[in-house]
């Protein structure tokens, strides 16, 4: 079964700093997606950046990268110039893309907290 | 271009109730999961539906069942309330079983 950890339970840091979310899994698959979700306190879970693992190339969006490293299992995301609004829990997902069995397996979260 | 919607906001229900979560989703998506996510925890995997059937199912008892209709909406049904049902449960929608999922607002279930 495959299984997704991240050990920081919170973190704080200051507006326009970076920081950086770790997330670890476990599975016995090759072919598989990795996701960091966002859900501020208004609940809605929002899709921040996904990676294929097929792909070697670390994923970008904006202020969001991840460093992926597929032989250790790390799927850690990184956010520089840290806004007040980044104030969120962060969710790391893990799916499988295969045999047809496509659902979601999730870590506990990290809180994250921007201070200004 | 709605995304997706899901009704109640809240609901509170007593021991033993049975109760009825409705979900709309995405223009253009006609797969939606369900997830159960506990306070201060991660989201569960409940079920997934896809083609009016259940493709996918997490570990949850035979109390939890769903439905989805030719228009693509879903509905979550949870027999026998628990006060462990306490929790906000979320519909995600996408294009096909394996395709992005987007995430409704979620409803609050409270069990007293």
């Amino acid at each position: 079964a495959q299984t997704v950890t991240q050990s920081q339970p919170e973190m704080s840091v200051q507006e326009a700093e970076t920081v950086t979310l770790s997330c670890t899994y476990d599975t016995s698959e090759n072919n598989y997606y990795l996701f960091w979700y966002k859900q501020p306190p208004s609940r809605q879970m929002i899709l921040v950046i996904r990676q294929e693992a097929y792909k070697q190339q670390n994923a970008t969006e904006n202020r969001f990268s991840v460093n992926f490293q597929k032989a250790a299992k790390s799927f850690s995301l990184k956010i520089s110039d840290s806004q007040l609004g980044d104030t969120a829990m962060y969710f790391c997902a893990f799916m499988k893309h295969e045999n047809s069995n496509y659902q979601l397996i999730w870590g506990a979260g990290t809180k994250l907290i921007i201070k200004p | 271009d709605a995304g997706v919607t899901q009704s109640p906001t809240h609901l509170i229900k007593t021991r033993g109730q049975q109760v009825t979560l409705r979900c709309s989703p995405k223009s253009g998506h006609d797969t939606v999961s369900w997830y159960q996510q506990a306070l201060g925890q991660g989201p569960q995997f409940i079920f997934q539906y896809y083609e009016e059937e259940e493709r996918q199912r997490g570990n949850f008892p035979d109390r939890f069942s769903g439905h989805q209709f030719p228009n693509y909406s879903s509905e979550l049904n949870v027999n026998a309330l628990l006060l462990g049902d306490s929790a906000l449960y979320l519909c995600a929608s996408s294009l096909g079983l394996g395709g992005e999922q987007y995430f409704g607002p979620g409803t609050r279930l409270t069990v007293t």
